[in-house]
């Protein structure tokens, strides 16, 4: 089964500061990859996504995440934060070849809190 | 805008009871989706379903059921509450799966947070 690893769970930054999130994951073939955002007291919402192409993906809100594939790996970066920013991160994998219904793995979370 | 709806944002519930959590989704989205939110766990599938009546188990089926008679309705049942249940749920629906409809984006309810006692 596959699986999908944040290595931070809780993050504190200053704003202004740059973002990086860890996320791996353990899925040898081909996969479909997700961040996704959760405010205080909202629900979660796509941040950004990557089915295929240019493995540098631009989300919502300044964010961009990069795979790389001999890594595993799928970091969500931003290189400014803003208070606003502050929310629970989370990312996701299904395998591209799944058709049944979007079966994604999630990570733990990790938890920004951005200082004003 | 999609809109997912869940009936309760708090239930409090005693162990043995049975558990409703409703949720309809707006977007006439053939997938539906019920995940359980807990601290440093991320969300895990409980149960999902691509069809009318059909369903299927996800990652922690065990304890609960669930039921989709309608397109727009999936329910989520624990039959029997435990205090292990505690925990908060979330639904979700997606367009079905496919090269041109299939954009993979969830989109989710604001979830149902249910304490057992």
């Amino acid at each position: 089964a596959q699986s999908v690893s944040q290595h931070n769970h809780h993050v504190i930054l200053s704003e202004a500061a740059s973002l990086e999130l860890g996320c791996n994951y353990s899925y040898g073939g081909t996969v479909n990859l997700f961040w996704y955002v959760q405010y205080p007291g909202q629900h979660l919402q796509l941040l950004l996504k990557y089915f295929s192409g240019d493995p540098l993906v631009k989300g919502i809100k300044g964010f961009e995440a990069e795979f790389i594939k001999s890594k595993f790996s799928f970091n969500l970066r931003k290189p400014s934060v803003q208070w606003s920013d502050t929310a629970e991160y989370f990312c996701a994998v299904n395998p591209s070849w799944h058709n049944a219904g979007n079966m994604l793995t999630f990570g733990g979370g990790t938890r920004l809190m951005v200082k004003p | 805008d999609v809109k997912v709806t869940q009936s309760s944002r708090y239930l409090v519930k005693r162990t043995g009871e049975k558990v409703f959590l409703e949720c309809v989704q707006d977007m006439d989205h053939e997938n539906m989706f019920w995940y359980r939110q807990d601290p440093g766990l991320g969300l895990r599938l409980i149960y999902f379903s691509y069809d009318v009546k059909m369903k299927e188990k996800g990652d922690i089926p065990e304890g609960y059921s669930v039921s989709r008679e309608k397109k727009e309705r999936f329910s989520l049942i624990l039959e029997s509450a435990s205090t292990n249940q505690t925990s908060m749920y979330l639904c979700a629906s997606s367009l079905a799966s496919g090269i041109n409809l299939d954009t993979g984006e969830l989109f989710f309810g604001e979830g149902s947070r249910l304490t057992v006692l």
